[in-house]
């Protein structure tokens, strides 16, 4: 079985500070891992994805994550936020038994990131 | 990139009346659909898997005769909640998927903001 926990329901920075939003698995396989983005009135975007390839991963928007298997951990970084990173964060595993990826969405609960001038 | 349209963005109606969601997938045809729900403060939900053509596979715990889902066409599913009570008050949201490809690549609707009164 899989699940995921994001660690924060709000996070609240300052415009040009950095962002950390976390979020901790578990998978009884080998997981693939996202993070989306939904912005107010719009679809949940795709901003990174590991899939058993180089641990840091570099997404869209300058987001970066880094899947550390002994933390179960995959946590989002920005070096430097924006005010148009306002937003909710989902964190999101798939578990790939069997080698492959078409196993369910498991979502975080999510995480909204406020951006202060 | 791909685009999934769905409608209404909010909807607020009356206990015991129906209410209709569409999703629709613009520019690919989307073989797979799923529906999610998610409560206030808590996780996306899978509800049900739908393919093109075939019957719905619903999540455990999820009634089928109460949230109807038709996916005839390749570009088009539809979620119909029956006879709808304030419980159902929820957001629900779609995803899709082309052809031979895995769910590391969904592509979200906007989602639907349901309040029954």
């Amino acid at each position: 079985a899989q699940s995921v926990t994001q660690l924060d329901s709000h996070v609240s920075v300052s415009e040009g500070t950095p962002v950390l939003l976390r979020c901790n698995y578990s998978s009884s396989y080998s997981p693939s891992l996202f993070w989306y983005v939904q912005h107010p009135n719009k679809g949940l975007q795709l901003l990174l994805k590991y899939t058993s390839a180089a641990t840091l991963v570099k997404g869209i928007n300058g987001f970066e994550a880094e899947f550390k298997k002994s933390e179960t951990s995959f946590h989002l970084t920005k070096p430097s936020a924006h005010m148009s990173d306002a937003a909710e964060y989902f964190c999101v595993v798939i578990e790939n038994a069997g080698g492959t990826s078409y196993g369910k969405l498991t979502f975080g609960q999510g995480t909204i990131l406020t951006v202060h001038p | 990139g791909a685009v999934v349209s769905q409608h209404p963005s909010r909807v607020i109606c009356k206990s015991g009346t129906s209410v209709k969601i569409e999703c629709r997938s613009l520019d690919f045809q989307a073989t797979t659909m799923f529906w999610y729900r998610q409560f206030p403060k808590q996780s996306l939900m899978l509800m049900a898997t739908s393919n093109e053509g075939s019957k719905a596979t619903y999540e455990q715990g999820v009634e089928k005769d109460k949230f109807l889902i038709n996916h005839a066409s390749l570009t088009l599913s539809t979620l119909t909640v029956t006879s709808a009570h304030p419980e159902d008050s929820s957001f629900y949201i779609c995803s899709a998927r082309g052809r031979r490809t895995t769910n590391e690549k969904l592509f979200f609707g906007s989602g639907t903001q349901l309040s029954v009164l």
